[in-house]
C-alpha cells in the first residue's frame, strides 16, 4: 500500500535464528504499528509506537522487541525464533486526524519458523 | 480496555443475495470504527470509517455500515453481493485520543456461491 513498505516479504528461520522485520514509511506520520495475523485470530497488535523514541506494547508482545530510532522506520526484531512466531506480519502507520484518520497496511511479512 | 467482536466467523452467501456482516465493540466514548477487507494474499484495504455524524456510512465498493450506540454495534451491509467480494472483512475500533492503538475483530470470512 502506498506510503508503508515493509521488507522482506517472505523469510524462514529455523528455531533459534534471530531476524528484524522492517517497516518504512514516507507519510511523515507518527503512529506506526507492528501486527501479527493468524488463522480465527484476526490481527493482534504486538507493540506500537505513539511517536519517535516510544513505544508501548500490545496485546502479544512476548518474544519480540521494537525499535523506532526515526519517525520513519520501525522494525521489528524476534531474538530467537520460535515456530509459535510463524505469522504474517503487517506494519501500519495512522494518518490524518479526526474524520480524515486512516490506517494504511504494509503488504505483510509472511514468516515461517520451523 | 477497547475491544472488538465479530462473531461470525465464516458466512456463506448466494452472489446477489444481501449481506449483513456483525461487529460489536466495548468502549466507553465515542469510538471511531472501521471496515477493512483482506483479499486471499493481500494486505488490507479500508471499506469505510466511522468517527461522528451520520450514523450511516457509505464506502467503497457499495458497502455500508450503520453504527448503533444503542447496541454498540456497526455492522457492515451489502445490497447485492457479488463474487468478488469473496474475502475476510475485519472490524477495528481505536482510540487516538489517548492510547493511540487500532484494536482488530477476529475477521469473518465471505464464501460467494454462483
Amino acid at each position: 500500500n502506498a506510503g508503508v513498505t515493509q521488507t522482506p516479504k517472505f523469510q524462514v528461520l529455523k528455531t533459534g535464528q534471530s531476524m528484524t522485520l522492517q517497516c518504512a514509511q514516507d507519510m511523515n506520520h507518527n503512529s506506526m504499528y507492528w501486527y501479527r495475523q493468524d488463522p480465527g485470530m484476526g490481527l493482534r497488535l504486538i507493540y506500537y509506537s505513539a511517536s519517535e523514541g516510544t513505544t508501548d506494547k500490545g496485546e502479544v508482545p512476548n518474544g519480540y522487541n521494537v525499535s523506532r530510532l526515526n519517525k520513519r522506520e520501525f522494525s521489528l526484531r524476534l531474538e530467537s525464533a520460535a515456530p509459535s512466531q510463524t505469522s504474517v506480519y503487517f506494519c501500519a502507520i495512522v494518518q490524518g486526524v479526526g474524520m480524515n484518520t486512516e490506517a494504511f497496511f504494509g503488504q505483510g511479512t509472511r514468516l515461517t519458523v520451523v | 480496555a477497547q475491544s472488538v467482536t465479530q462473531p461470525d466467523i465464516h458466512i456463506t452467501v448466494s452472489e446477489g443475495a444481501s449481506l449483513e456482516l456483525r461487529c460489536n465493540y466495548s468502549y466507553g466514548a465515542t469510538p471511531y470504527l472501521f471496515w477493512y477487507v483482506q483479499s486471499p494474499g493481500q494486505g488490507l484495504q479500508l471499506l469505510l470509517k466511522y468517527f461522528s455524524g451520520d450514523t450511516l456510512v457509505q464506502g467503497i465498493k457499495g458497502f455500508e455500515a450503520e453504527f448503533k450506540r444503542s447496541q454498540s454495534s456497526f455492522n457492515l451491509r451489502k445490497p447485492s453481493v457479488h463474487w468478488s467480494d469473496a474475502a475476510e472483512y475485519f472490524c477495528a475500533v481505536a482510540d487516538f485520543s489517548d492510547t493511540d492503538k487500532l484494536i482488530f475483530g477476529t475477521g469473518t470470512r465471505l464464501q460467494v456461491f454462483p
